[in-house]
């Protein structure tokens, strides 16, 4: 079974400071079948890419997917303040792992 | 407007059961697979299962084979998540989210706002 490890566990920013955010899995991912979800407190988790790099319907540009076969990136190129929160990586292949989380929090 | 709605928090005690209600609208329910995704307090996201609304079935994480069970009432476009022998560690907010788009796959795009269940002697 897949296994994705995000690290570190928290990542601390200014807003308007650009953020890049790592997924790594264990094998590699099929059909790049890897989404990126950020998550409030006390909100469900919203979908921002999936296939690796394809924005979710409404989210912003400042928000970009890449990466493939076992490492895998998120960056967020200005952060606003409503960016702080939780991000998730998620393998959507032959299963349904999620990754631990990454933390960005405001310096 | 494509919408999953929970049911209520849930308080149970150690052994028990618990089900969990997720109502869909605003799309052809039988086209899509449900997910169940859980999240214990100040944990990551796991996810335990999915069924094919169409045909019923399902399919389960190891983890919780056994123990849970997904079922769908086609007539009210609902979903359901029985977990039993319920534990302490089983405390967590529970999630549906819809899988997969028309065009291409797009993974859990839509979610259900949560429901917490807790237990607790």
């Amino acid at each position: 079974e897949i296994v994705l490890t995000q690290s570190p566990g928290t990542l601390s920013f200014s807003p308007g400071e650009r953020a890049t955010l790592s997924c790594r899995a264990s094998q590699r991912v099929s059909s790049n079948y890897l989404a990126w979800y950020q998550q409030r407190p006390g909100q469900a988790p919203r979908l921002l890419i999936y296939g690796a790099s394809t924005r979710a319907t409404g989210v912003p540009d400042r928000f970009t997917g890449s990466g493939s076969g076992t490492d895998f990136t998120l960056s967020i190129s200005r952060l606003e303040p409503e960016d702080f929160a939780v991000y998730y990586c998620q393998q959507y292949g032959n299963s349904f792992i999620f990754g631990g989380g990454t933390k960005v929090d405001i310096k | 407007q494509v919408q999953l709605v929970q049911s209520g928090a849930e308080a149970k005690k150690p052994g028990a059961a618990v089900r969990v209600s997720c109502k869909a609208s605003g799309y052809t329910f039988t086209r899509y697979f449900i997910h169940w995704v859980r999240q214990a307090p100040g944990h990551g996201l796991e996810w335990m299962g999915k069924v094919n609304p169409s045909s019923g079935s399902t399919s389960y994480a190891q983890k919780f084979q056994g123990r849970v069970n997904l079922t769908r009432d086609a007539s009210t476009s609902t979903l359901y998540m029985d977990l039993t022998s319920l534990t302490f560690e089983d405390t967590a907010v529970y999630f549906c989210a819809r899988f997969g788009g028309l065009a291409a796959v797009i993974p859990f795009e839509y979610w259900g706002q949560g429901t917490l269940v807790t237990v607790s002697s």
